[in-house]
């Protein structure tokens, strides 16, 4: 019963290039969350998703940054031209579905390094 | 929107020594979550509050909601070195804003 995948978990990439990190959720989980979280600070949330829609984007960078749950296959949050600044530890989450209270659970995250 | 305030940022204490951490909303909630994330590690799940003064005990960890669904604290009695980490807590408000979280509480025991 695989929880939260999420992969890389590292990757390291240079100024300009493009970093792609994946999450696949819980079995049974239909809303991925992304956060970000930079070292000593706390989770900084960046999109809502369910399959095939966006349904809170407020979080996310208003360029370079974009996100997607395709109808198969992982979520995906894409970040384009990447620089220093973007550095950090991405955590992907998911919950089950119906509205109400929902509990994360998270992934171990894809920690990025931009040279 | 929604704000979630923790303190404090930062909590040393000696092991065997009590710890507390406070979480305040600018807005009611329909329901408060508590997350551990270790060192290195990932959030994980510890509970969630839903009924107005609410109280939840897990071994050394009390949990509590206020009466007016805008605050919350953990606390742990004496701590261990296992409780080392970071506390967040997550508020959910009554529309389709999800949960937000706070900056969480860095706890750092001295053995």
């Amino acid at each position: 019963n695989a929880g939260v995948m999420q992969n890389p978990r590292h990757l390291v990439r240079r100024r300009g290039q493009e970093a792609r990190l994946r999450c696949s959720p819980m079995k049974g989980h239909s809303h991925v969350y992304w956060y970000r979280q930079l070292p000593e600070e706390g989770l900084k949330f960046m999109v809502y998703l369910q399959k095939e829609n966006i349904i809170d984007e407020s979080g996310m960078p208003k360029e370079r940054f974009s996100a997607e749950f395709p109808k198969e296959g992982p979520s995906i949050l894409r970040i384009q031209q990447v620089v220093r600044g973007d550095s950090a530890a991405y955590f992907c989450a998911s919950s089950p579905p119906g509205y109400g209270a929902n509990v994360l659970t998270f992934g171990a995250g894809s920690r990025l390094t931009v040279l | 929107g929604q704000q979630v305030m923790q303190i404090p940022q930062y909590q040393h204490v000696q092991e065997g020594e009590d710890f507390t951490t406070y979480c305040n909303s600018s807005t009611t909630l329909s329901n408060i979550q508590w997350y551990k994330q270790r060192p290195g590690g990932h959030p994980v799940f510890l509970i969630q509050l839903v009924k107005s003064g609410e109280v939840k005990k897990q071994k050394r960890l009390t949990f509590q909601f206020g009466e007016a669904k805008k605050n919350s604290s953990l606390h742990i009695t004496a701590t261990q070195t296992t409780d080392v980490g970071t506390y967040f807590c997550a508020g959910e408000g009554g529309g389709a804003d999800g949960l937000t979280f706070g900056k969480g509480t860095h706890l750092i025991i001295q053995p």
